[in-house]
């Protein structure tokens, strides 16, 4: 069974604490992505990438950087956590056939 | 820009049958999804349209209008466990597969 696996389903950091979100993809997928969820303002993309060591911003980037070393693996990376990042982080992937993208089960990141 | 509009929330009875629009303004089109997302999970797919038409998939059927920047996702013989929210997006590019997503739509079974 394929599978987008995120290291962690619960998180709680402090404020100004740098934060690792990791994503490990079995499916030989090119395209991996990092998304927050938010009630009411639904799926907002922070970043992507297409291929190892690329990544392109999305709508919100702010706060946030990226890695991508191994075609596998992404991970999200918050410098200097605030509250106002407390959110559901969704991480997806998805090869080139245009059939959308395969989910991980997320992480429910609170900053105190 | 991109602007993805979905009702916010609907009811329906079990057994009946719901239709859930979708639609679209965005800079590029290359195909409409329907994602499926029970409280707490993740977003599972349900459906793909990038030619106008009608697709069908047992219960659960898409209808994609290019020309009027318009889906819907038709759910019939309603179950309980189709409590979810059902999530539209569209893909503007083929070559990144990037989706912008609407911000769902919650749907509630009631017996």
């Amino acid at each position: 069974d394929v599978k987008v696996t995120q290291s962690s389903r619960y998180l709680v950091k402090r404020t100004g604490e740098k934060v690792f979100l990791e994503c490990v993809q079995d499916m030989d997928h090119e395209n991996m992505f990092w998304y927050r969820q938010d009630p009411g303002l639904g799926l907002r993309l922070i970043y992507f990438s297409y291929d190892v060591k690329m990544k392109e911003k999305g709508d919100i980037p702010e706060g946030y950087s990226v890695s991508r070393e191994k075609k596998e693996r992404f991970s999200l990376i918050l410098e200097s956590a605030s509250t106002n990042q407390t959110s559901m982080y969704l991480c997806a992937s998805s090869s080139l056939t245009g059939r959308g993208y395969t989910f991980g089960s997320g992480t429910r990141l609170t900053v105190v | 820009g991109q602007n993805i509009d979905q009702p916010t929330e609907m009811t329906a009875t079990e057994g009946a049958i719901v239709q859930i629009n979708c639609t679209y303004q965005t800079s590029g089109f290359n195909g409409l999804f329907w994602y499926q997302q029970h409280a707490g999970e993740a977003p599972t797919f349900l459906s793909y349209n990038v030619l106008d038409g009608l697709e069908e998939k047992g219960r659960f059927s898409s209808f994609l209008s290019r020309s009027k920047g318009y889906s819907y996702l038709l759910l019939k013989e309603l179950q309980m466990k189709d409590s979810a929210s059902y999530l539209c997006a569209v893909m503007s590019n083929f070559g990144n597969e990037k989706l912008t997503f609407g911000t769902g739509t919650r749907l509630t079974i009631i017996p």
